[in-house]
């Protein structure tokens, strides 16, 4: 099957400090994987931070960056310099954009929830 | 830009009630999911559809049915709900194949 496994609960961070939250995918069905990250702020829905559909490519949005390892099946999630607005719940996710058996839907990671200090 | 609406953002039922959660997209996207969202454990599929009148079963999809009326509407359904059905329910539209996910901004369920 597919999985995503994410840094688990919680992440605190101080204003202006760098942020990484790491995430590595598994799947056994999936030949063309397409990343994302989602990010969901309080009272409000899941909504599209970043997406990569090729290995090695890097996407940005934000402030944030991703880069899509094949090698190491991995997409970090990664920020520079954090503000207090960016404090949500980061999501990350796995999709399939060949005609393999899974590709209806994505598979989501259990969710990172980060707070960002003052 | 994409829209998805859901009703209610909050609902209060008690064990053996039935509810229905409500879904409406102005994306002229094809499919269209019900996911639950519980803490430690992500966002589970519970059910989707690619089309009007198209039912297809998700990861966690005991103790619901739901039904696509239309392009635009897609509704989830508990007959007999239950305490662990208690969670945050997020619909979402896409035009499918592992593409982007437009999500509602959830309905918040509590069965006591």
């Amino acid at each position: 099957g597919d999985s995503v496994t994410q840094t688990e609960g919680q992440v605190t961070v101080s204003e202006s400090k760098s942020l990484i939250i790491n995430c590595t995918y598994s799947t056994t069905s999936i030949a063309y994987p397409n990343l994302f990250w989602y990010v969901r702020y309080p009272g409000e829905g899941l909504q599209l931070l970043l997406k990569v559909i090729t290995a090695g490519q890097k996407g940005s949005s934000r402030g944030f960056e991703a880069t899509y390892n094949k090698e190491t099946t991995s997409f970090h999630l990664q920020k520079a310099s954090v503000q207090e607005s960016d404090s949500a719940v980061y999501y990350c996710a796995l999709g399939d954009r060949g005609s393999g058996g899974s590709n209806y839907k994505l598979t989501f990671g259990k969710g990172t929830l980060l707070t960002v200090t003052p | 830009e994409a829209a998805v609406t859901q009703s209610p953002r909050n609902k209060v039922t008690v064990t053996g009630g039935n509810v229905t959660l409500s879904c409406r997209q102005t994306n002229s996207h094809n499919y269209m999911y019900w996911y639950r969202q519980d803490t430690g454990h992500g966002l589970r599929l519970i059910h989707y559809s690619y089309g009007a009148g198209n039912l297809q079963i998700g990861d966690v999809p005991d103790g619901y049915k739901a039904t696509r009326t239309t392009q635009e509407d897609f509704f989830l359904l508990l007959e007999l709900a239950s305490p662990s059905q208690t969670s945050l329910y997020f619909c979402a539209s896409s035009w499918g194949g592992g593409n982007t996910l437009y999500f509602g901004a959830g309905t918040r369920l509590s069965v006591l």
